[in-house]
């Protein structure tokens, strides 16, 4: 059974500062996403990275594959209120038993980050 | 507008009061599920379907239901809930294939059930 786990699972930054969530996952995967929820909305991709080795920056959020490691790891750069969120991992595999399409995603439990002036 | 619907947002009922809530997406995806979430548990994956009349269990489908008789509708039934359904639930689409699904799901806005 693949488990997806996150850490920390809660955050409490300064604005201003640099902080990393770290997603590992427990069987072989090249497919992980991740995902932004504000309080009481629904899920908001923010990036899909689908080798090893993949690194995508939107703003001040970094994310990177490593495949090997099974880690995925989200970076976040001179923290600002505006980023305060709950964030998901998730890790995509198979949805048959050929490996042929890719359906079901597994989540982590999720990292709630808070911003502080 | 790209989008998947969910009806309704906010829903109280009794313990054992059928309920359905809706799911549609518009934009001709294979792949529906749906999905809980509660605090500390992350979303879990209730049912999904691979296409229409194809559905399966996914971890946690006991007290659920679904069809797919069209491939834009997914509705989750309820037959006879109880107060451990209280959750956050959402509907998310995608293309199937190794390429085309690449790009992950779409999500619904959500349904906050509870159940009394």
């Amino acid at each position: 059974e693949l488990k997806v786990e996150q850490n920390p699972l809660f955050l409490s930054m300064q604005e201003g500062k640099n902080y990393t969530i770290y997603c590992n996952y427990s069987t072989t995967s090249d497919r992980l996403y991740w995902y932004r929820q504000d309080p009481g909305k629904s899920l908001e991709s923010l990036f899909v990275l689908l080798s090893n080795g993949a690194v995508k920056q939107e703003g001040r959020l970094m994310a990177s594959l490593d495949t090997k490691a099974r880690l995925s790891t989200l970076h976040i750069t001179a923290a600002v209120h505006d980023l305060s969120a709950t964030y998901f991992c998730a890790v995509g595999t198979p949805a048959n038993a050929g490996g042929t399409s890719y359906g079901k995603l597994t989540f982590g439990q999720g990292t709630i980050l808070t911003v502080h002036p | 507008e790209a989008q998947v619907t969910q009806n309704p947002r906010y829903l109280i009922t009794v313990t054992g009061k059928k309920l359905t809530v809706t799911c549609s997406q518009n934009m001709n995806h294979e792949y529906m599920s749906w999905y809980r979430q509660d605090p500390g548990l992350g979303l879990r994956q209730i049912y999904y379907s691979m296409n229409v009349e194809v559905t399966d269990k996914g971890d946690v489908p006991e007290g659920y239901k679904v069809s797919r008789k069209e491939k834009r509708n997914f509705p989750l039934i309820l037959e006879s809930p109880s107060p451990n359904q209280t959750s956050l639930y959402f509907c998310a689409s995608s293309f199937l294939g190794y390429d085309r699904g690449s790009a992950g799901y779409t999500f619904g806005s959500g349904t906050r059930l509870t159940v009394v």
